[in-house]
């Protein structure tokens, strides 16, 4: 069965400092992978997505993430916090073809000290 | 556009009651899913639908929990004779290509 892990449940960063969280992923073949974030008492926002391609890819609000096939990882990266990126984030694969259900990591908690 | 809602936003019950948890896709995604949202347990994927295929139940933890579309749009998540480990936010998400997710801001579902 697929299975993801976030190996850091919290971690804490000062205001643009720059971010790395780590995703690691079991699976079978290589799935599609996603990023989602989740602020406090809202859903789920995608990030970033990697189907295939380009390694690293760009996503919104100053994201990226690179998918290292020889390591299965996906860490997710940020060159500069924003105290507004405080939020817990959530690594995610769906089998590729299809994300007809998504499995997702335990997330990460990040804290920004000002 | 206007995105995934929820309603309602929180739902407070007591044990053994029948709650529903409505969720509404972005007009014109035909996937939509039901995701489980805990403390303990931490996000679980519960029932897709596709169009007019048949559901994917295989994530349901309990007969208790049933799901259903109507028209292809609204859904309705039941769960019947609620029990305190029920307790969580549910999650709707839907798609229109079945590769990306967008999710709703979720049912806070308490159970006294």
């Amino acid at each position: 069965a697929q299975s993801v892990t976030q190996p850091d449940i919290h971690i804490t960063v000062s205001e643009g400092a720059s971010l790395e969280l780590r995703c690691n992923y079991s699976y079978g073949a290589t799935p599609y992978l996603f990023w989602y974030v989740q602020s406090p008492g809202q859903g789920l926002q995608l990030l970033l997505k990697y189907f295939s391609g380009d390694t690293l890819v760009q996503g919104i609000k100053g994201f990226e993430a690179e998918f290292k096939r020889s390591q299965s990882s996906f860490n997710l990266r940020k060159p500069s916090v924003h105290w507004s990126d405080a939020a817990e984030y959530f690594c995610a694969v769906a089998p590729s073809g299809s994300a007809r259900q998504l499995t997702f990591g335990s997330g990460t908690q990040l804290t920004v000290l000002p | 556009g206007a995105g995934v809602s929820q309603s309602p936003s929180n739902k407070v019950t007591e044990k053994g009651k029948d709650v529903e948890l409505r969720c509404d896709p972005i007009s014109g995604h035909t996937a939509l899913y039901w995701y489980r949202q805990s403390l303990g347990q931490g996000l679980e994927f519960l029932i897709y639908f596709q169009g007019n295929s048949a559901p994917d139940k295989s994530g349901l933890p309990s007969d208790r929990f049933s799901a259903e579309r109507t028209g292809g749009s609204v859904s309705t998540l039941t769960i019947q004779r609620t029990q305190q480990e029920d307790s969580a936010v549910y999650l709707c998400a839907s798609s229109f290509n079945s590769y990306e997710q967008y999710f709703g801001p979720g049912t806070r579902l308490t159970v006294t």
